[in-house]
Order: C-alpha cells, then structure tokens, then sequence
C-alpha cells in the first residue's frame, strides 16, 4: 500500500485565490512526522511545512498551512493568497519514527499551476 | 548560512561506465540521504548515512552505493550504469529528524 497519496495530478488557480493540495497517509507507527515540499523547475526541494503527529495545533508557515485531520489520515497543504510564484511541483512526504530509520516516504506530486 | 550543495549539477553518462556525486551537508548535519527522482517511479530513497556510516538503505540494486566522510560530506556512486539510471539526484542533510534540507540535485542522463 502507498504510504502517501496525492490524488491531484495537477491544479490550475486563478491567482490571489486560496488552494488546497490533497495528500492522506497510511501508517501504523502512532509517532510520525510529515512533510510539505515545493519543487519548482530548477529541481531543489524547498521545504515549506512540518507537522508532528503528536502535534495539537495545525501547523503554519506564512501563507501555507496543513490542515492536519489526523482521524482521517489527512494532511492537506493550503495556500493562502496564492503567488505566481508558488507555480510548481509540491510533494507530501512522511517519515515514521517507530522504525528509527531517516527516510521520508514521498507521494507522487501535484503540478500546481497559478494562472495571472 | 550555507545550504546543501551538491555537484555537479548536471552530468551526462554513456552505458555501462560508472559515476561519483557529491553531497555536502550544511554545516553541523551529520545526516545525508540521498533520493532518485525519476518520471516513473517519483521519488525514492536510496541511502542515509550519519556518522560516516550508512544507516538506512532503501530497495536498489548494489551497483547503487555510497559512503561519508568525516567532514559529513558523502558521496554515492552508480556503478555500470543503465538507461533507466537517469534521473535527478537529491540529497538531504538533517540535524534533527524534524527538518530535512535538499540541495538542487544532480541531472544525470545516461546515454
């Protein structure tokens, strides 16, 4: 089974507007972090936002915050006031830390295009 | 501060030879992993090393290696390479297990 899923191949939002970007995990390890990161054409992984899985409030950076819904198994990123800067790639991502290994487990992406 | 660097940023390779890239962490990380990104199968986890020894491996062929060195830079090496080797490379430095800074990657085509 994956561990994360991003069922939003690609988006397009006008800009200025707020977007939500999908991601569930799967896990059985009750202590978890995950992950948002934004890849933009050059390739780097720029990270944008960390939630715990024992974390009580939602966390927020900026303009991004993750809607953690840990009963539902759900972390989804949103952007507020969206940029055409914040057109690119963004992965959700998830580390376990029952197995005391470092490793993130990556989704496959959503291709998020902002329109002018 | 200074962030991930890695080299070179691009690379192109023939079949069968073999390649060397180059991670250094930010100052202070004793954690490097490294990813290959590739259209196909997404992002996956090749290897992590901390402390000059490798930690974590994930599900590649042995031809896929690496190693650290006491300064935290690592390298990973691909050994008779293989057209389905192209991909971009990414490495990561960590200090703690909530924060994970990548560099640019390296392009390899393989050819």
């Amino acid at each position: 089974a994956q561990k994360i899923t991003q069922t939003q191949p690609g988006m397009f939002v006008q800009e200025k507007e707020a977007v939500t970007l999908d991601c569930t995990y799967d896990t059985s390890d009750p202590s978890y972090g995950l992950f948002w990161y934004k890849q933009p054409s050059s390739g780097e992984m720029i990270f944008l936002i960390y939630q715990g899985s024992y974390d009580q409030q939602n966390a927020t950076e900026g303009r991004y915050s993750l809607n953690f819904q840990k009963a539902r198994k759900s972390a989804n990123l949103v952007i507020s006031a969206s940029q055409l800067g914040d057109s690119a790639m963004y992965f959700c991502a998830m580390r376990e830390v029952r197995t005391g290994a470092n490793n993130l487990f990556f989704g496959t992406g959503t291709r998020l295009t902002i329109i002018p | 501060k200074a962030g991930v660097t890695q080299t070179p940023r691009y690379l192109i390779k023939t079949r069968g030879q073999q390649v060397t890239l180059s991670c250094s962490p930010i100052s202070g990380h004793r954690s490097v992993s490294w990813y290959q990104q590739t259209p196909g199968q997404g992002l996956q986890f090749l290897f992590e090393y901390f402390s000059e020894t490798q930690r974590n491996k994930g599900n590649f062929p042995g031809r896929f290696s690496g190693r650290q060195f006491s300064n935290s830079r690592s390298e990973m090496n691909v050994s008779t390479l293989e057209l389905g080797d192209s991909a971009l490379y990414l490495c990561a430095s960590s200090l703690a297990q909530d924060g994970y800074t990548f560099g640019s990657g390296t392009r390899l085509t393989v050819v």
